[in-house]
Order: C-alpha cells, then structure tokens, then sequence
C-alpha cells in the first residue's frame, strides 16, 4: 500500500521553466516531509525538507510547498537547468521511523 | 568524510541460490537502514537497524535478514534467490534513529540481477 502518492510519473520542462511534482498523503502521523533527488547510478539524496508546522521552505531555487489540511506538499524547481534532470522522490516520515518514498517522478529539463 | 559505500556495486546470481550484501554507513553513523528499489514497486523499506538491533522492518518475505555489527557496518542476506528479488539495493545510514529529520545519507546501491 502505496502511503505517498507521487505525481506525475514523468515531466519535460524547458530551461529556464518551473518544474512542479506533487505529492499527497493521508497518514496525519507523518511529522517530516524530505524530497530526494536521484541520478542514474547514484543513491539517493536529500534535496530538501519540510516539517507540517510551516507552509513554505525555499533553498535556493527548490521550494517546498506545504497544505496541512489538504495532506499535500509540492517541490517547485525554479528556472529549471538541464543539470536538475533527475529523478525525484517525495517521502514522508513519522517518529524517525522508515522513509515512505512516493514512485518517483522523472524529469527531463531541455535546452 | 567518506559516504556510505556498499559491496558489491553489481551481482548477478541464479533462482534459489543466496545472496550477502554488504554497507559501510559514514563513520559515526549508527543507524542502517536498507531498502528496495525497482521500477515497478518503486523505494521500499527493508528494515532498519541500530546498536546490533532490528529497530523495524518492512513488509518482506523471512527470505530477507540482517544484521548489524558492532561496528556499525551492516549485511543483508537473501536467500532462496527468486526472479522477482532483481533490483537495486540501497543502504543508508543516519547518526541515529527515532528523530524526524535525522537525514539518512544513501550509499550508491548494489544491482542484482537474479537469472
């Protein structure tokens, strides 16, 4: 059973475009929100993080987007580059227990 | 600082067959955590382990075990090797355990392909 349902499964942007992935939950227990960024061959890595007591976090050109009440978050990529093609996965955590990863979502940035 | 690092990166192995794989998680990380990764099923949580002991563990057949030693480094073992069981798998490592935000540090993963 899918815990966090990641959208859409793949993504083309242009540079300098916004990318936009969202995520929705439904277990209220989730206390910590990370986004990983994943290139082919590699592990894994944190991007960027949320907890569901503030409704917006940015570093640098990555910002989370977060609605308590509608279990939702959302990663915004801004002025997307080609180096940002990737593949993203949202995640939610309760109590620091296993990361419950959505299926990832592939984007491609074209120059 | 060295990252998680994990042996061996690629294995391929037949149908009922077992199969040991090995993580070295940062040093003076404490917590292991294994996971799954396929294109089907997506990042899937194996289990986790601090201080030698299983602290939890996901929705996998008994197939799957591990363990962890004093020093950290962790092993997970699967035997009776079947096809659906190819995949990448992902170690990662955290200080400790039981703090939402404690970040875990994922090491490059160990490809097995079963034949």
């Amino acid at each position: 059973q899918q815990q966090v349902k990641q959208s859409p499964q793949s993504l083309i942007v242009q540079k300098g475009g916004i990318s936009i992935i969202n995520c929705a939950y439904e277990n209220t227990a989730f206390d910590y929100f990370p986004w990983y960024q994943q290139f082919p061959g590699k592990g894994p890595a944190l991007l960027i993080a949320i907890r569901p007591d503030v409704s917006e976090k940015k570093e640098g050109r990555f910002t989370i987007s977060f609605n308590k009440s509608a279990k939702q978050f959302s990663l915004h990529i801004m002025d997307s580059q080609p180096g940002d093609s990737a593949t993203y996965f949202c995640a939610a955590v309760h109590s620091g227990y296993a990361l419950n990863f959505g299926k990832g979502t592939s984007l491609l940035v074209t120059p | 600082k060295a990252g998680v690092t994990q042996t061996p990166r690629y294995l391929i192995k037949t149908r009922g067959q077992q199969v040991t794989l090995s993580c070295s998680p940062i040093s003076g990380h404490r917590s292991v955590s294994w996971y799954q990764q396929t294109p089907g099923q997506g990042l899937q949580f194996l289990f986790e382990y601090f201080s030698e002991t299983q602290r939890n563990k996901g929705n996998f057949p008994g197939r799957f075990s591990g363990r962890q030693f004093s020093n950290s480094r962790s092993e997970m073992n699967v035997s009776t090797l079947e096809l659906g069981d190819s995949a990448l798998y992902l170690c990662a490592s955290s200080l400790a355990p039981g703090t939402s935000g404690s970040e875990q540090f994922f090491g490059p993963g160990t490809r097995l392909t079963v034949l």
